[in-house]
């Protein structure tokens, strides 16, 4: 039962646009949500997280958008640059599991120079 | 400040033989979680520990084990390993073991069964 899917395995976005990831969720209990940064041979480093309460939450070029209805959560990287290339998860907790993260599959993001 | 530690960064095992896998937290976190990572997938949550105490425990069979030390630094024991073992383990530490309160990983510890 995966409760949090990151449905596109990989994008490919030119250097200085506009890249978009993406992830649903099931569970209605989840009232925190984050995106982690995954580069080889490291761990995941947090990036910037979205309480339920809000709608959107922006860091640089980074900005998290929450839509609760449909149980959607998006990553938007503007502008991108190449070292932005890596694999970005998209993670979830809450309600009893407030100590645990369930993440998704993740995308492997390329930007092109 | 050192962030999280996890040792060694990478071992070969056999099947059927056991493994002990380290971690120390950023200093001043209580709280450890372990979690395994298979090629293709997301981290998966293991176990995780908060002041010497097991707070919570994944869909793990019981050949998995942990501890957490006075020290707050943790060890994850795997027995009977298996080929689908293989993964990169990573652990995490946070101050309170809450996720919204500075959820800390380590670069993991890549393991080979062979």
């Amino acid at each position: 039962d995966q409760q949090v899917k990151q449905n596109s395995p990989s994008l490919s976005v030119q250097e200085g646009r506009i890249s978009i990831l993406n992830c649903d969720y099931t569970n209605s209990m989840f009232d925190y949500f984050l995106w982690y940064k995954k580069y080889p041979a490291e761990g995941p480093t947090f990036l910037i997280s979205i309480s339920s309460i809000k709608d959107k939450n922006e860091d640089g070029r980074f900005t998290v958008f929450l839509n609760k209805s449909a149980k959607h959560l998006s990553l938007h990287i503007v502008p991108s640059q190449p070292g932005d290339s890596a694999v970005y998860f998209c993670a979830a907790s809450g309600g009893d599991s407030s100590y645990k993260l369930i993440f998704g599959s993740g995308t492997r993001l390329l930007v092109r120079p | 400040d050192a962030g999280v530690t996890q040792s060694p960064t990478h071992l070969i095992k056999t099947r059927g033989q056991q493994v002990t896998l380290r971690c120390s937290p950023i200093s001043g976190h209580k709280s450890v979680s372990w979690y395994q990572q298979v090629l293709g997938q997301g981290p998966q949550f293991i176990f995780q520990y908060y002041e010497k105490e097991e707070r919570g425990r994944g869909n793990f069979p019981d050949r998995f084990s942990a501890r957490q030390f006075p020290n707050y630094s943790s060890e994850l024991n795997v027995n009977a390993l298996l080929l689908g073992d293989s993964a990169l383990y990573l652990c995490a530490s946070s101050l309170i073991g809450l996720t919204n309160y500075g959820y800390t990983f380590g670069s993991g510890t890549r393991l080979t069964v062979v």
